[in-house]
């Protein structure tokens, strides 16, 4: 089965620091990576994608993210935060399971930048 | 047009009640979900349907049931439902499904959410 682990809960910046949420996954086949983004009251909204290519995404915003195989990893980057971007990022999986596309979500992160 | 509706917003219900929560996208996806969200949790996946036939029910239980009427839209109707089950309900849909034997993933967007509260 898949599953998505973010280790960071809770993460507390000021503005202009720079950010990075991890997120790793475990699955034994070909994966797609996402991150999307919940704003305070706020639907959830795709902030980048990874499906094949270059392991370097970029995303809306300002966001990156790295996918690294063989560490099983797809962590969310931003060289400079703003206020704005408090808000909990979701990592994201998707993968064959049964025939179907599944997705797994992790816990999230909640991230709070301080003017 | 790349927006997934949802109504109610908020619906508050007692036990006893009979409810519909309502879905629609007009991208011409022809896969659409239904997830669970509690608070501070991921959403859970509970329904997939691809081209209006269900395709998935992770283990839901029978007081939620799903309706695909036409490929734009997505019905969950609920009937003696648990304080429990009070939670977020997204709407999510997608291009297409991954095919058995085949190889490829779509994005799912998602809508704004019915916030249940069930008394």
């Amino acid at each position: 089965a898949q599953s998505v682990s973010q280790h960071n809960h809770h993460v507390i910046l000021s503005e202009a620091a720079s950010l990075e949420l991890g997120c790793n996954y475990s699955y034994g086949g070909t994966v797609n990576l996402f991150w999307y983004v919940q704003y305070p009251g706020q639907h959830l909204q795709l902030l980048l994608k990874y499906f094949s290519g270059d392991p370097l995404v970029k995303g809306i915003k300002g966001f990156e993210a790295e996918f690294i195989k063989s560490k099983f990893s797809f962590n969310l980057r931003k060289p400079s935060v703003q206020w704005s971007d408090t808000a909990e990022y979701f990592c994201a999986v998707t993968g064959n399971s049964g025939g179907y596309q599944k997705v797994t979500f992790g816990t999230g992160t909640k991230l709070q930048v301080i003017p | 047009d790349t927006e997934v509706t949802q109504t109610p917003k908020h619906l508050v219900m007692g036990m006893t009640n009979k409810k519909s929560l309502k879905c629609e996208q007009h991208m011409g996806h022809r896969a659409m979900y239904w997830y669970k969200q509690k608070a501070k949790k991921p959403p859970e996946l509970m329904f997939v349907y691809s081209y209006e036939k269900l395709s998935i029910n992770e283990s839901v239980p029978s007081r939620f049931s799903p309706e695909c009427p036409n490929s734009s839209l997505l019905n969950l109707h609920l009937h003696a439902l648990q304080p429990e089950d009070s939670a977020l309900y997204l709407c999510a849909s997608s291009q297409d499904l991954l095919l058995a034997g085949g190889g490829y993933t779509d994005t799912q967007y998602f809508g704004p959410g019915t916030r249940l509260t069930v008394l």
